[in-house]
């Protein structure tokens, strides 16, 4: 199986900031790397696909960017509402796996 | 519009049986994949299996071959997640999620069913 690994687990930003979350792969995965975000109680949402396909509807602010084994998601302004958890996932092979997570808090 | 709406919450006992469902609406059910994904009590996103509804082809997780079923009934565009036996460690919350292929992002999800399993 392909091991994900998201860094940092949690991380502590203000409103404003610009964060970068990573995303690692055990092997090559080519750019089969899609982002999500959770919010407490809700189902997954779809933000990036492909490494860097934003998908409709969702805010300029937010971008991905990587191929291979490493990978990373940016918020270049954070809102109030981007306070939340966020997962990797890679579909280039099967058992899809999912990085552990990275949970965004109010500093 | 696209809609994946799921069952709702279960309260069972370890070894009863389970169905889940999620009915899906808005697009050609035949043209994309359906995933089943779980999350445990506090926990992370775990891919369980998925079936393509044009063939009823399923591909699981080695986690949970064996211990889950994924089929799908294409005349009411609805796919199911059963378990023939439950344990206490099946508690969580069941996402079912649409792909366009077993390549693609999970693009459209359901609102989750949360399965308790207790004695």
């Amino acid at each position: 199986d392909i091991q994900m690994t998201q860094s940092p687990s949690s991380l502590s930003a203000s409103v404003g900031d610009r964060v970068t979350f990573t995303c690692r792969a055990s092997q090559s995965i080519n750019i089969y790397l899609n982002w999500y975000q959770q919010k407490p109680g809700k189902a997954p949402q779809l933000l990036i696909s492909a490494a860097s396909r934003l998908q409709s509807g969702v805010p300029s602010r937010f971008s991905g960017s990587g191929s291979g084994t490493d990978f990373t998601l940016t918020i270049s302004s954070l809102q109030p509402e981007d306070f939340v958890s966020y997962y990797c996932q890679q579909t280039y092979s099967t058992p899809n796996t999912f990085g552990q997570g990275t949970k965004l808090e109010i500093k | 519009e696209v809609q994946l709406v799921q069952s709702g919450a279960e309260v069972k006992k370890p070894g009863e049986s389970l169905r889940i469902s999620c009915k899906t609406s808005g697009y050609s059910f035949t043209n994309y994949w359906i995933n089943w994904v779980r999350q445990m009590p506090g926990k992370g996103l775990e891919w369980m299996g998925t079936i393509d509804p044009s063939d009823s082809y399923t591909n699981y997780s080695p986690s949970f071959r064996g211990h889950v079923t994924i089929s799908t009934d294409k005349s009411i565009s609805t796919a199911y997640l059963q378990w023939s036996s439950l344990k206490a460690s099946d508690t969580a919350v069941y996402y079912c999620a649409r792909a366009h292929t077993s390549s693609d992002a999970f693009d459209f999800w359901g609102q989750g069913t949360m399965v308790t399993v207790s004695s």
